[in-house]
């Protein structure tokens, strides 16, 4: 298996820009977790879904932020408008189990000018 | 709430010294604790996953160790190489009533190998 794949790696946009960043977990994991990684806050979880279906969205900052998983294999994470404070690195992770190891995807780097 | 400290910050070791990495969590309830390594600019890797019934886990050069009751974790690196240098981290899943148990993670130490 590939591992857990994202897309882009890096994106610059501009305040006010939608971003849409892309995630294709391992085949077969049931998880998919979305975080964000500051030097000021550390990681921090935003949503995670189980079979598709988002369980806990706690973690998204503000309504600006959607998150959706179409089917097994694809999620996507959206920021519309972007600003400047979400500049980040975003990464995705999957799991066979809520409790199970977590495998992370290389993560994108964030960029909002 | 859990949380999950990581001390020193950072640390630096001459190439083929034994070293340990320490991990604290307030919540002794978990389910596991996990180790990550962190290369700069680049996602984390899954070192080692310790359930809570386990006491040690070990692969390779690499010994993570499990006492809940005093709530810490130690990752033992055995013959450091200069490939080892990283920013580690520790996460712990903690047992929730209610289902939605989030894996906390500590901030890291940042370890450097001197060749």
């Amino acid at each position: 298996d590939a591992g857990v794949i994202q897309s882009p790696r890096h994106e610059v946009t501009e305040m006010g820009q939608e971003v849409t960043l892309r995630c294709k977990p391992i085949s077969g994991h049931d998880y998919l977790f979305w975080y964000r990684q500051t030097m000021m806050r550390g990681l921090e979880l935003l949503i995670y879904f189980n079979n598709n279906v988002p369980i806990d969205d706690s973690g998204m900052p503000e309504d600006r932020f959607s998150a959706k998983m179409p089917n097994a294999s694809f999620s996507t994470l959206k920021i519309q408008p972007s600003e400047p404070r979400d500049s980040a690195v975003y990464f995705c992770a999957s799991s066979l189990a809520r409790t199970a190891e977590q495998f992370f995807g290389p993560g994108t780097r964030l960029t909002v000018l | 709430k859990q949380e999950v400290t990581q001390i020193p910050a950072a640390l630096s070791v001459p190439e083929g010294e034994n070293l340990v990495l320490n991990c604290s969590f307030t919540d002794s309830a978990i389910y596991n604790l996990q180790w990550f390594r962190q290369d700069p600019g680049k996602g984390l890797t899954s070192l080692l996953l310790i359930q809570s019934s386990q006491r040690e886990q070990t692969s390779g050069r690499l010994n993570a160790s499990l006492d809940k009751s005093s709530g810490r974790s130690t990752l033992y690196i055995a013959a450091s190489q200069p490939g080892d240098s990283a920013t580690y981290l520790c996460a712990a899943h903690p047992i929730s009533n209610f289902g939605n148990e989030k894996l906390t993670f500590g901030t890291g130490t940042r370890l450097t190998i001197i060749p």
